[in-house]
């Protein structure tokens, strides 16, 4: 199976300063015929999880432009901007390249 | 807006069934895989299960092969996860969604005697 690492696991952030959240992945997720199949989702407490970032880059609609996803091969980060308090939760990277799907660990974004 | 409601969920003994129903609106739902998800208490996402399309092919996660069988009924709008063999370890919420896009609330599956 794909090994989804996330790091760091704990994020301590401050009101409008950027946070980054990486996920590296045990083989490569990029295929032959040109895709990459990373997400990442957010979780609020108490919540379902949201899709936030789809194909590695490509918000979700309704995301906010703060929200933004890069990478390729075994190497994702997902960025925001200015954090805000409704950002507060567990974010996961999510591979679908192959099968099973697999889920990083989540990391807790906190305030 | 798509709104997607599991249910079935409950508390059952190890060893036993439950069946699992994610009842789907306002979607073209036979256009879509769809999938389910689930969460143990306080832990992270893992990946159950998913059926395309047409219902033609499925894929389980190695922990539920031979227990667990995902199904679809497409003229109901309706995906169902079928449990067999329940084990400690299978409790959790269980998440349907619409691939990976729209979410319902889950519905939790508790093994215990």
């Amino acid at each position: 199976d794909v090994v989804m690492t996330q790091s760091p696991l704990s994020l301590p952030v401050t009101l409008g300063q950027p946070a980054s959240i990486s996920c590296r992945s045990s083989q490569s997720l990029g295929l032959g015929n040109g895709n990459t199949w990373l997400n990442w989702f957010q979780q609020r407490p108490g919540q379902s999880p949201r899709l936030l970032i789809d194909h590695v880059s490509n918000r979700d609609s309704g995301v906010p432009d703060r929200f933004s996803g890069s990478g390729s091969d075994t190497d994702f980060t997902l960025k925001i901007s200015r954090v805000e308090a409704e950002d507060v939760g567990v974010y996961y990277c999510m591979q679908y390249s192959y099968w099973p799907h697999t889920f990083g660990q989540g990391t807790r974004l906190e305030i | 807006e798509v709104q997607v409601v599991e249910s079935g969920g409950g508390l059952v003994q190890p060893g036993g069934s439950l069946k699992l129903s994610c009842a789907i609106s306002e979607f073209t739902f036979s256009n879509y895989w769809m999938n389910w998800v689930r969460q143990p208490p306080g832990k992270g996402l893992e990946w159950v299960a998913n059926i395309n399309p047409d219902g033609s092919a499925r894929r389980h996660v190695d922990s539920v092969e031979g227990r667990f069988t995902v199904s679809r009924d497409n003229a109901k709008n309706l995906l169902f996860l079928q449990m067999n063999s329940l084990r400690g370890d299978d409790t959790a919420v269980y998440y349907c969604t619409t691939g990976f896009a729209v979410w319902g609330r889950g519905t939790l599956v508790a093994v215990s005697s």
